[in-house]
């Protein structure tokens, strides 16, 4: 079975760190682009950004808000991706998602909730 | 890069049907949108890729055959024919823009499907 599993959330102060995981199976993860993307409380979603293959070579991309701070990263070995989240601010508290591209988002996990707050 | 527009919301009756809609911002007639599905408490599910031509590709794993889609213009469509209650549900709309460090995904604000 195609599966992405996401772990790793919980409650932060602001200006703290943390670091998300996204455990694959079932499909060939070294040859597939990763992304994260979040969604705050009944909102829509937010693309954060991506890490691309080996192939090339680990390339990544990160949307305006988060660069400098968000650091997208994988371990081929282990079949994970990461998000390493740094100086979190209130703003970044969602709901965060990883999903593989093929010529689409066409596996998702169930996500894994950030709250950033005092 | 572009803009994409959702109503909020949108409702329709059990067995009937209705379109929601994705309008691209101007200048950007030619890009292509993905449909997402995404039911409460659960992660977003592909629905399928709309481009001016019409559906592009395959439709996501399990996407019945009542779901269907149109371009026209900057406008993308997702139709659901004979609605079922498990539809209701968030439909986000998506598209990617640019390439290399350029490379940015863009959604609208999603629309809640409700089901009367």
């Amino acid at each position: 079975e195609v599966q992405l599993v996401e772990s790793g959330g919980g409650l932060v102060q602001p200006g703290g760190s943390l670091k998300l995981s996204c455990a694959a199976s079932g499909f060939t993860f070294s040859g597939s682009a990763m992304h994260w993307v979040r969604q705050a409380s009944g909102k829509g979603l937010e693309w954060v950004g991506r890490i691309r293959s080996k192939a090339n070579n680990y390339a990544t991309v990160y949307t305006a808000s988060v660069k400098g701070r968000f650091t997208i990263s994988r371990d081929d070995s282990k079949n994970t991706a990461y998000l390493q989240m740094n100086s979190l601010k209130s703003e970044d508290t969602a709901m965060y998602y990883c999903t593989r591209s093929s010529s689409a988002f066409d596996v998702w996990g169930q996500g894994t909730k950030v709250t950033v707050s005092s | 890069q572009p803009v994409l527009t959702q109503p909020p919301s949108a409702s329709a009756s059990l067995g009937a049907s209705v379109t929601l809609t994705c309008t691209l911002s101007s200048g950007y007639s030619n890009y292509k949108v993905d449909w997402y599905q995404q039911r409460p408490g659960k992660g977003p599910r592909f629905v399928m890729r709309v481009g001016n031509g019409g559906i592009v590709g395959s439709k996501g794993d399990g996407i019945p055959d009542r779901f269907s889609v149109l371009g026209s213009g900057l406008n993308r469509y997702l139709t659901i024919k004979n609605i079922h209650e498990e539809d209701e549900s968030l439909y986000h709309c998506g598209a990617d823009h640019g390439g290399g460090s350029d490379f940015a995904w863009v959604f609208g604000g999603g629309t809640k499907l409700t089901v009367l």
